[in-house]
């Protein structure tokens, strides 16, 4: 098993640009989310998926989509990038809401000039 | 609000030494609190407590959980220079996790050889 994945690891954007981080898992678990990291605020919840079809807000919505259109895939979108956007992105997982450790990826780290 | 804390903050030591570090939760709902340890890449998993009170050790390692006085301690005993790392301390909620984990902000801890 791979375990969860992200891509890219390393990504540089301009202020305005669009791009999607991507995150996969084969573990087959039904509980997806995607935090930030940013130096002293520890990891913040971004969007969270129970299911395929189903996401819903963290707690730091704002500036971001998500879609769940299979189990394995969460990607996660930047509309419009801005420099406040600029963070460690990891992508967790976890066998559903009633397991409460959840695995993490490798993290994608971006940076919006 | 959720909010959960962490202490210290930063911490440097002598290896060897024993580590105490400490997590306070103020939250409603309460499940359950993990302790995750995360090097350079993303968190590692180490224990998982609930309201029971049971310790969990792991080698070195163990923590407890204290319902009474809503905190957590995290003890690290003879550290070595691979010990250092951010603990990051979170708490589950009883919606099951649906809505993710609730992270302190860390302590980093340095272990000096």
């Amino acid at each position: 098993n791979a375990g969860v994945t992200q891509t890219p690891k390393f990504q540089v954007l301009k202020t305005g640009q669009s791009m999607t981080l991507q995150c996969a898992q084969d573990m087959n678990h039904e509980y997806m989310s995607w935090y930030r990291q940013d130096p002293g605020m520890g990891l913040r919840l971004i969007h969270y998926s129970v299911g395929a079809g189903i996401t819903d807000q963290g707690e730091v919505p704002n500036g971001y989509n998500v879609s769940r259109s299979t189990t394995e895939d969460f990607p996660l979108r930047l509309l419009s990038a801005a420099p406040s956007q600029t963070s460690v992105y990891f992508c967790a997982s976890s066998p559903g809401t009633g397991v409460y450790e959840q695995y993490f990826g490798p993290g994608t780290r971006l940076t919006v000039t | 609000e959720d909010k959960v804390v962490q202490s210290p903050l930063s911490l440097v030591v002598h290896e060897g030494d024993t580590v105490t570090l400490n997590c306070s939760y103020e939250v409603t709902n309460f499940r359950s609190l993990l302790w995750y340890k995360q090097e350079k890449k993303a968190p590692t998993f180490l224990f998982m407590l609930t309201s029971s009170g049971i310790e969990k050790k792991s080698g070195r390692l163990s923590s407890i959980l204290d319902k009474k006085e809503l905190s957590s301690i995290l003890n690290i005993t003879a550290t070595q220079t691979g010990d250092s790392a951010i603990y990051l301390c979170a708490v589950v909620l009883s919606g099951g996790g649906a809505d993710g984990l609730t992270f302190g902000k860390g302590t980093h801890l340095i272990i000096q050889p």
